[in-house]
């Protein structure tokens, strides 16, 4: 049971690049959520989707694009890259979300970006 | 708006001893409170959760605590082993009208020392 697999683990990119980050889990989870996390930050929520077929903004989304691809997939798209956009990603799932937010979130093991 | 502080920062403490660590919360409608240990390299992983029915939960050597009126709540650690070193991270519930997320604290870092 791999819970929450996120791809890749590591990236370097120039700016103005692109990149998708993938995210799948398996535990038929409804919500997932796309998170970056940078010192003294704590984790603040980018995008996420409550459903298969939705998404919202969360705290930090300029920058950033989603795709819930279906129930499993959620990615997380830089369309033009910026040294400020480093951080490390990390997707999580929860059975169910949006309102229903008092839910434990299982949390990917992260993608490390640097943007130079 | 929607906020969540976290003390301390950082705590270093001698293995055996207990470690406290405290979350103050904005939202007085946050009805659900989690914590997270993140090891080095790993993601976040759920270690208790509590919701506002309940004031205490235990689990073994952790435990954590719930003050509505104040709008805190405290993880405590008891008998801290050098696994215990990891960074602990607090949120809470935020709903607005038709949608919720987790606010996050800022994360402390825990290191027990042999």
């Amino acid at each position: 049971n791999a819970g929450v697999t996120q791809t890749p683990k590591f990236q370097v990119l120039k700016t103005g690049q692109s990149m998708t980050l993938q995210c799948a889990q398996d535990m038929n989870h409804n919500s997932m959520y796309w998170y970056r996390q940078d010192p003294g930050m704590g984790l603040r929520l980018i995008y996420y989707s409550a459903s298969e077929g939705t998404t919202d903004k969360g705290e930090v989304p300029n920058g950033y694009n989603v795709s819930r691809l279906n129930k499993r997939e959620f990615s997380l798209r830089l369309e033009s890259a910026a040294p400020s956009q480093t951080s490390v990603y990390f997707c999580a799932s929860s059975l169910l979300g949006g309102f229903e937010v008092n839910q434990p979130q299982h949390f990917g093991d992260g993608t490390r970006l640097s943007i130079l | 708006g929607e906020n969540v502080e976290q003390h301390p920062s950082t705590l270093s403490v001698q293995e055996g001893d207990s470690a406290v660590i405290k979350c103050t919360y904005s939202d007085s409608a946050s009805n659900y409170f989690p914590w997270y240990k993140q090891e080095l390299g790993k993601g976040p992983q759920l270690i208790i959760d509590i919701r506002s029915n309940v004031g205490e939960k235990k689990d073994q050597r952790i435990a954590v605590t719930l003050n509505k009126t104040a709008k805190h709540f405290s993880l405590h650690i008891t008998e801290t082993q050098p696994e215990d070193s990891a960074v602990y991270f607090c949120a809470a519930s935020y709903r607005s009208s038709n949608t919720g997320k987790l606010i996050f604290g800022q994360g402390t870092t825990l290191q027990v020392k042999p």
